[in-house]
């Protein structure tokens, strides 16, 4: 993989469906993985920021895990709600580059009530 | 404290004029980044800064100059403005490198 790369890029489901995403990502220079949740017409927001292999984080329905070995993330929303409609991006931190960040296309989540 | 942010909101310009977009953080950081986000492209780097006096190239940085004179100020100079230049531009700031970014409203910019 040479590029972050996130899947599906659009999804839609129902209220109260849990879902999920993926990113993968270069895991050769691997520093950092980073998920930002963004609303339309606002600005991203970061949701988690996670470094070790293994890694798993929480913030209410939404949580997320981290595979460095094999560059993948997972972000999992349980019982969606309409609230949650926004494009989810993550984004690599890559070592020794100034801490630069590369993002993927995103996903963008559809919850209807 | 303010945040990022970024001024001005909106810009029209035409195809070779100049112009500078600017940035600002109160809360110290010493990382600050400018993106252009296009349709179906996502978030692009554009250029960086690890702090003062200090800026690097992301993955698009032609058409562009930056400057570091200070902590909390990031401006993003168009040299000679292009069509394809349109597009939001957003500016972002962290704590640390690879630390978590604080992104500013953004500039939506059309170049006629």
């Amino acid at each position: 993989i040479l590029n972050v790369e996130q899947s599906p890029q659009s999804l839609h489901v129902q209220e109260g469906d849990s879902t999920n995403f993926t990113c993968s990502f270069p895991s050769s220079n691997f520093y950092a993985l980073h998920w930002y949740r963004w609303e339309t017409a606002k600005s991203p927001e970061a949701l988690f920021v996670m470094t070790l292999n293994g890694d798993e984080k929480k913030k209410g329905r939404i949580s997320a895990t981290l595979n460095t070995k094999e560059g993948y993330s997972y972000l999992y929303i349980k019982g969606s709600q309409p609230e949650d409609s926004a494009t989810y991006l993550c984004a690599e931190g890559v070592y020794n580059q100034g801490g630069k960040l590369i993002f993927g296309q995103g996903t963008e989540l559809s919850v209807k009530p | 404290n303010a945040g990022v942010t970024q001024t001005p909101k909106f810009q029209v310009l035409k195809t070779g004029q100049s112009m500078t977009l600017q940035c600002a953080q109160d809360m110290n950081h010493e990382y600050m980044s400018w993106y252009r986000q296009d349709p179906g492209m996502g978030l692009r780097l554009i250029h960086y800064s690890v702090g003062a006096g200090i800026t690097d190239q992301g993955e698009v940085p032609n058409g562009y100059n930056v400057s570091r004179s200070t902590t909390e100020d990031f401006p993003l100079r168009l040299l000679s403005a292009a069509p394809s230049q349109t597009s939001v531009y957003f500016c972002a700031s962290s704590y640390s490198t690879g630390g978590e970014q604080y992104f500013g409203p953004g500039t939506r910019l059309t170049v006629t």
